[in-house]
């Protein structure tokens, strides 16, 4: 059962527009979530993090959005750039299980 | 700070050969974890460990060992490799399982 669900596998946007990334959750107990990026041959790394206290925060071009009635966050940024391209993936902590729980990941391709 | 260092970069088996897959931080933390990568399926959880003397099961563990004697390092053990153990794996630290990970660049393993 994914707990942590990102449905589309792949975006492609032009450079300067936004992007969005979608993620869905089935777990209540979910209170703090966290966006990855991760770049081919590259290990993931930490891009931004949102508390279920706010429904929004900020970095820069990054933002995401909480909607804990929806069971949804999202990332925008604005405005993309070709460096951007790589795999995003959310996370969510389980404290239950102590476990940090992980979307399948959105491949987005910035163009010029 | 090398961060979380994981060797070798890329290995080739042979169905039923055993290996170790070697992992090392130098922040202290004290959780660790392995996580393999397989298209579409996202980051999923093998083993991870709490504390020095500590490791539990993930989502995916069977098949593989893990010990931790120290905590700086964490060691993943494939006991006889199968096909189906063609991957990227991940090393990963972090002060706690909820909390930001820290991810090793990762090893990518081909069994033939």
């Amino acid at each position: 059962d994914q707990q942590v669900k990102q449905n589309s596998p792949s975006l492609s946007v032009q450079e300067g527009r936004i992007s969005i990334l979608n993620c869905d959750y089935t777990n209540s107990m979910f209170d703090y979530f966290l966006w990855y990026k991760k770049y081919p041959a590259e290990g993931p790394t930490f891009l931004i993090s949102i508390s279920s206290i706010k429904d929004k925060n900020e970095d820069g071009r990054f933002t995401v959005f909480l909607n804990k009635s929806a069971k949804h966050l999202s990332l925008h940024i604005v405005p993309s750039q070709p460096g951007d391209s790589a795999v995003y993936f959310c996370a969510a902590p389980d404290y239950n299980t102590d476990k940090l729980i992980f979307g399948t990941g959105t491949r987005l391709q910035v163009f010029p | 700070n090398a961060g979380v260092t994981q060797t070798p970069k890329f290995q080739v088996l042979k169905t039923g050969q055993s290996m170790t897959l070697q992992c090392a931080q130098d922040m202290n933390h004290e959780y660790m974890s392995w996580y393999r990568q397989d298209p579409g399926m996202g980051l999923r959880l093998i083993h991870y460990s709490v504390g020095a003397g500590i490791t539990d099961q993930g989502e995916v563990p069977n098949g593989y060992n893990v010990s931790r004697s120290t905590t700086e390092d964490f060691p993943l053990r494939l006991l006889s490799a199968a096909p189906s153990q063609t991957s990227v794996y991940f090393c990963a630290s972090g002060v706690g399982g909820g909390k930001k990970q820290f991810f090793g660049p990762g090893t990518r393993l081909t069994v033939l």
